[in-house]
């Protein structure tokens, strides 16, 4: 079975920089999973910030942006802001029309 | 501007049958793939099921396959998702939401909450 693990949460210190990874339990994540990132807080739907590894959607700043980093993806948030905490999902495209949710970070700025 | 208003959630019975519909308004429905996602109380978000714009093609997690199925009509704007022999751990908020660029989701509705309990 495909799990694809984020970490459970961070904390990160206004104006400060946080890197949230999205890998997998078996392999490396590429761009060939067309990861894709998701913001989400407390009785929201999701919000989409980040596509096809890193490429911004509409209005999101440039302060976050994404990447692979070795064998994950990853989501960078710089310059962090009092409305970034949120949780925040990766989405990889395992191929064959499926589709997987990252288990999801839980970012706190204090 | 891009809407998408889900509808027919509640509270069922283990066991039992429900359908939910997603009214999309604001862009061409017929020309967008669709997903449903869910989210189960204070648990992260699931990939349910995912329908091409023509209708022709339709996916299903593992976990709803057999017991779920996505369709949809492009003359009504909505998408639909039949869910059958319900579990209890199928209780959650269901999103739909539009197939975006580079296998993304660009937009979600805000959800619909599905109880399953006897």
């Amino acid at each position: 079975q495909t799990v694809v693990t984020q970490e459970p949460s961070f904390s990160v210190s206004p104006g400060g920089t946080v890197t949230l990874t999205c890998g997998l339990n078996s392999g490396s994540v590429s761009t060939s999973y067309y990861p894709s990132w998701y913001q989400q807080t407390p009785g929201q739907a999701p919000r989409t910030l980040i596509y096809n590894t890193n490429t911004r959607s509409s209005g999101v700043p440039d302060r976050i942006s994404g990447s692979i980093l070795g064998n994950k993806a990853a989501l960078t948030i710089t310059g962090a802001q009092a409305d970034d905490e949120s949780d925040y999902y990766c989405l990889l495209y395992m191929g064959s029309g499926i589709y997987v949710f990252g288990t999801g970070t839980k970012v706190t700025v204090l | 501007q891009v809407q998408l208003v889900e509808s027919g959630g509640g509270v069922v019975q283990p066991g039992r049958s429900l359908r939910l519909s997603c009214a999309a308004s604001g862009f061409t429905f017929s020309s967008y793939g669709i997903h449903w996602v869910r989210q189960a109380p204070g648990k992260g978000l699931e990939w349910v099921a995912v329908i091409w714009y023509d209708g022709s093609k339709k996916y299903h997690a593992d976990s709803v396959k057999g017991r779920f199925t996505i369709s949809r009509d492009n003359s009504k704007n909505t998408l639909y998702l039949q869910m059958n022999s319900l579990r209890a751990d199928d209780t959650a908020v269901y999103y739909c939401a539009r197939w975006g660029l580079q296998s993304s989701i660009d937009y979600w509705g805000r959800g619909t909450l599905v109880t399953v309990s006897s």
